[in-house]
């Protein structure tokens, strides 16, 4: 596609409940990242996929957060027995590799909202 | 522990002035940096970049500022815009192998 997109844009859900946010990156670019921004911070590092493997998972809060990259593209990350803490934006982006800094893309982001 | 910082949450500047936006990073290892733009309800965009063998990058009105030692960089806007008016995020990466990390943003607003 022309950019990353992420669905859903939008999601609230009830407190407990699992939800799955996902990520198509730009076509061709093997690097994917996952961020979160909660209201009035600033964009907190989740985790980065190269390809299908994901070399560094240490921004993930906690055992309830994981995400998978299938296929070196579309990546899905699940959040289980969301708590209110959860809510935030969470952001996809894509480079061509890990060190393309400048050509990192953004997706609009999927607005989480945990009730 | 925050390995990029902006200590300044907000900055407010009248059109036409010059915008300085600070950045601090901790992590030595890092070695390109960015800054990003971001508008309400729109993911960051890319909006300037310097490597670390350098100490300015230069692109249009967006001037960055490298200074290593100090572990210390800043993005100079001259003339501010209102259209600039938006939350601008530091950026830092190294070739070693970690991520992009982001600082917490300022909120620059720009008046006419």
């Amino acid at each position: 596609g022309a950019g990353v997109s992420q669905s859903p844009s939008n999601k609230v859900t009830e407190k407990g409940k699992d939800v799955e946010l996902r990520c198509d990156p730009i076509s061709g670019h093997t690097a994917l990242y996952w961020y979160r921004q909660s209201l009035g911070q600033g964009l907190e590092f989740l985790i980065y996929f190269q390809g299908n493997s994901a070399p560094d998972k240490s921004g993930l809060p906690s055992d309830r957060f994981s995400a998978e990259r299938t296929g070196g593209s579309v990546s899905t990350l699940t959040i289980q027995r969301t708590q209110q803490e959860d809510s935030a934006v969470y952001l996809c982006a894509s480079s061509r590799d890990i060190y393309s800094g400048n050509t990192i893309y953004f997706g609009e982001g999927s607005w989480l909202t945990v009730v | 522990d925050q390995q990029v910082k902006q200590n300044s949450p907000s900055l407010s500047v009248q059109e036409g002035r010059i915008s300085i936006l600070n950045c601090d990073y901790t992590n030595s290892m890092f070695d390109y940096f960015l800054w990003y733009k971001k508008y309400p309800a729109e993911g960051p965009t890319f909006l300037i970049s310097i490597s670390s063998i350098k100490d300015k990058n230069e692109d249009g009105r967006f001037t960055v500022f490298l200074n290593k030692s100090a572990k210390h960089l800043s993005l100079h806007i001259v003339p501010s815009q209102p259209g600039d008016s938006a939350v601008y995020f530091c950026a830092a990466i190294s070739q070693a192998g970690t991520a992009l990390i982001f600082g917490k943003g300022t909120t620059l607003s720009v008046s006419s």
